[in-house]
């Protein structure tokens, strides 16, 4: 597609349940990242993944969180027993692989946990 | 480990106004690349630049312009002339990863 994709754009879940979260990269870009927002803050890295490399997750809060990627194509993240901390835009990124050529963000998929 | 400091967290100005949005940062890499992004309040990240560590070449494009000084560890960020339309959040980033600053709420009053 022309731009990344974020679904859902927006979530509401009762605290306790799971969420998945989906990004479509734009195609051809190898690298993406996931990074969270909270409300009025910066933006907080969590997880990257580079072609068939292993992903680098060091910015995973808890083992709540994990997020998954086929190939060079669609990437999941995915909250396990939500808390109302968890709420927040999470926003993914994608690049065709170095810094060098930039990054494309998504529009965010906006999680209110409840 | 990176870090971006933004030392501003609002700034308030008056349309036509010049204003310049700061951005120090921390590396132990000897190459890296630093960006500047706009958020709107629709949300969406607006890329406005990317310098990478060994060009210090300052950067005019229209009414932006962007100060890198790799001695003091800065990126600076002007607008000139600022216009209504500038109010947004302004985050400074660092590196492959992307490291973000705190942002920087800027607001032009007409």
């Amino acid at each position: 597609g022309a731009g990344v994709s974020q679904s859902p754009s927006n979530k509401v879940t009762e605290k306790g349940k799971d969420v998945e979260l989906r990004c479509d990269p734009i195609s051809g870009h190898t690298a993406l990242y996931w990074y969270r927002q909270r409300l009025g803050q910066g933006l907080e890295f969590l997880i990257y993944f580079q072609g068939n490399s292993a992903p680098d997750k060091s910015g995973l809060p808890s083992d709540r969180f994990s997020a998954e990627r086929t190939g060079e194509s669609v990437s999941t993240l995915t909250i396990q027993r939500t808390q109302q901390e968890d709420s927040a835009v999470y926003l993914c990124a994608s690049s065709q692989g170095q810094a060098f050529y930039g990054y494309t963000f998504g529009s965010g998929t906006r999680l209110t946990v409840v | 480990a990176q870090k971006v400091t933004q030392a501003q967290t609002e700034i308030s100005v008056v349309e036509k106004e010049d204003v310049t949005l700061d951005c120090v940062y921390e590396t132990r890499d000897t190459t890296y690349y630093l960006f500047w992004y706009k958020q709107p309040p629709s949300g969406e990240l607006v890329f406005l630049i990317r310098r990478n560590s060994f060009d210090e070449q300052n950067e005019i494009s229209g009414r932006y312009s962007w100060n890198f000084q790799k001695s003091t560890s800065s990126f600076n960020f002007t607008i000139t002339a600022s216009q209504v339309v500038d109010s947004a959040v302004y985050f400074c980033a660092l590196g492959s990863r992307l490291t973000f600053g705190e942002g920087t709420q800027l607001t032009v009053n007409p």
